[in-house]
């Protein structure tokens, strides 16, 4: 994929579900994952889902895929503290090898 | 636990400078590649290598350059070093040739070139 879009910042408090999205625009991208960023570390794989899938839930986390409109969604249910971060999107070809990434959402949690 | 290690984890270096950055890859992951994310942003692909053999490059100049060994280890050089340049660099394996199962990453190098 080449061009990944998310909104910039998100504020939600502590116990309520994050919604965070993000479009793409390769209509080839065969990979979708949600990556997280903690202040001064590296990128910690959270999930990922396969183009033909709708949905993937895993714990907390539930992916929601509309390939039509070319658009991925990542729901963290009862938000707490510690998911405060920055939370990358990112797709992949299969015929290609990079990850395409887009510029994070950071995701703070208010008491 | 093994998992993807990068040394060193700061650096400062002069503009015009070399700098070579290390990276060992989790254990049976024959596939690394390495990303430049600038203050702010989303990680850049720079390349990857498979096998020990490039097989994947970003847009970046030819003066970043790699190598990977048998050992699941990597290197990544840059030279004359450019402001530009100042970054962290992410190095990810994936026991997978086209990491279809997600890539693991390292904490980074944060290079400062001054």
């Amino acid at each position: 994929g080449e061009d990944v879009e998310q909104s910039l910042f998100l504020s939600v408090r502590e116990g309520d579900s994050s919604v965070i999205n993000c479009t793409y625009t390769d209509s080839s991208s065969t990979y979708l994952y949600w990556y997280k960023q903690e202040p001064g570390a590296g990128l910690q794989l959270l999930t990922y889902i396969f183009s033909n899938m709708d949905m993937k839930q895993d714990q907390r986390l539930t992916v929601l895929l509309n390939k039509k409109d070319k658009h991925l969604s990542l729901r963290i249910a009862d938000t707490q503290t510690g998911d405060s971060a920055i939370y990358f999107c990112a797709d992949a070809v299969s015929n290609d090898y990079k990850l395409s990434f887009g510029a994070g959402t950071t995701v703070t949690v208010r008491a | 636990e093994t998992g993807v290690t990068q040394s060193p984890t700061h650096l400062i270096k002069t503009r015009g400078q070399q700098v070579t950055l290390r990276c060992s890859s989790q254990s049976g992951h024959n596939t690394v590649s390495w990303y430049q994310q600038a203050l702010g942003q989303g990680p850049q692909f720079i390349f990857q290598y498979y096998r020990e053999e490039e097989n994947g490059r970003g847009n970046f100049p030819p003066r970043f350059s790699g190598l990977q060994f048998p050992n699941y280890s990597s290197e990544l050089n840059v030279n004359a070093l450019e402001l530009d340049d100042s970054a962290l660099y992410l190095c990810a394996s994936s026991p997978a040739e086209r990491g279809a199962y997600g890539y693991t990453f390292g904490s980074g190098t944060r290079l400062t070139v001054v």
